[in-house]
């Protein structure tokens, strides 16, 4: 199927190794912050979430940091496998109305077997 | 139930002809939203219906776009007199009300090529 990753940043990790995957957001009102997984010819797949309150929340093989300060949230993917192979988004929304979810632009990992 | 299903997956049109595309989103879900992904980018927002209410519509969705979700199921996206810059793939996506984040499930969307 077509790409949904080109002219994106691209990150390329060794199988086995940890990735990082960056992201700034702008919106101070921004609540909560959501990282999606998306696969070539798939629509994007929630992966892990965090509220504003915190900084840190981990989940199986992934952990998400956020740094309210300057504005930065980061994936972070242990042990990476070749399945992880996709384009990641993250996104944020605010609390209270109907909650639109308003996506980052892309990162595309590559992982190396 | 297996998540949210879109029709047709992919769409070749001219210039000028309308097209129309749906989502059968979660059963249990009552809000449903509209996305429009290009290459290279992420999703941008279209619109979101609760129920059967439109109530929220982007900049982006012009006059030649019309969305419908009759009796708060289903939900079409109309496309009328398309040009080449309407390419693009149409995800749909729904979610639970409920607290906490407002996680969405997307369908593996609608690829329309303009001609």
């Amino acid at each position: 199927g077509e790409s949904v990753g080109l002219h994106l940043p691209t990150l390329s990790v060794q199988e086995g190794d940890n990735s990082i995957i960056n992201c700034a957001y702008s919106n101070s009102a921004s609540d909560y912050f959501i990282w999606y997984k998306q696969e070539s010819g798939k629509g994007p797949q929630f992966i892990i979430d965090i509220r504003s309150n915190m900084d840190k929340r981990q989940g199986q093989r992934v952990t998400v940091l956020l740094n309210k300060t300057v504005k930065h949230l980061s994936l972070q993917i242990a042990a990476t496998q070749p399945g992880d192979s996709a384009v990641y988004f993250c996104a944020e929304t605010e609390a209270g109305g109907y909650q639109k979810v308003t996506f980052g632009t892309g990162t595309k990992l590559q992982v190396i077997p | 139930d297996t998540g949210v299903s879109q029709n047709p997956r992919h769409k070749i049109t001219k210039r000028g002809q309308n097209v129309t595309f749906r989502c059968d989103p979660i059963s249990e879900h009552n809000r449903l939203y509209w996305y429009r992904q290009t290459l290279g980018q992420g999703p941008e927002f279209l619109t979101y219906f609760q129920n059967e209410a439109q109530l929220e519509k982007s900049r982006l969705l012009s006059d030649r776009f019309s969305a419908e979700r009759p009796k708060g199921s289903f939900s079409t996206l109309e496309i009328q007199r398309t040009e080449q810059g309407d390419s693009a793939m149409y995800l749909c996506a729904s979610s639970p009300r409920q607290s906490g984040a407002n996680v969405l499930t997307f369908g593996a969307g609608s690829r329309l090529t303009v001609l």
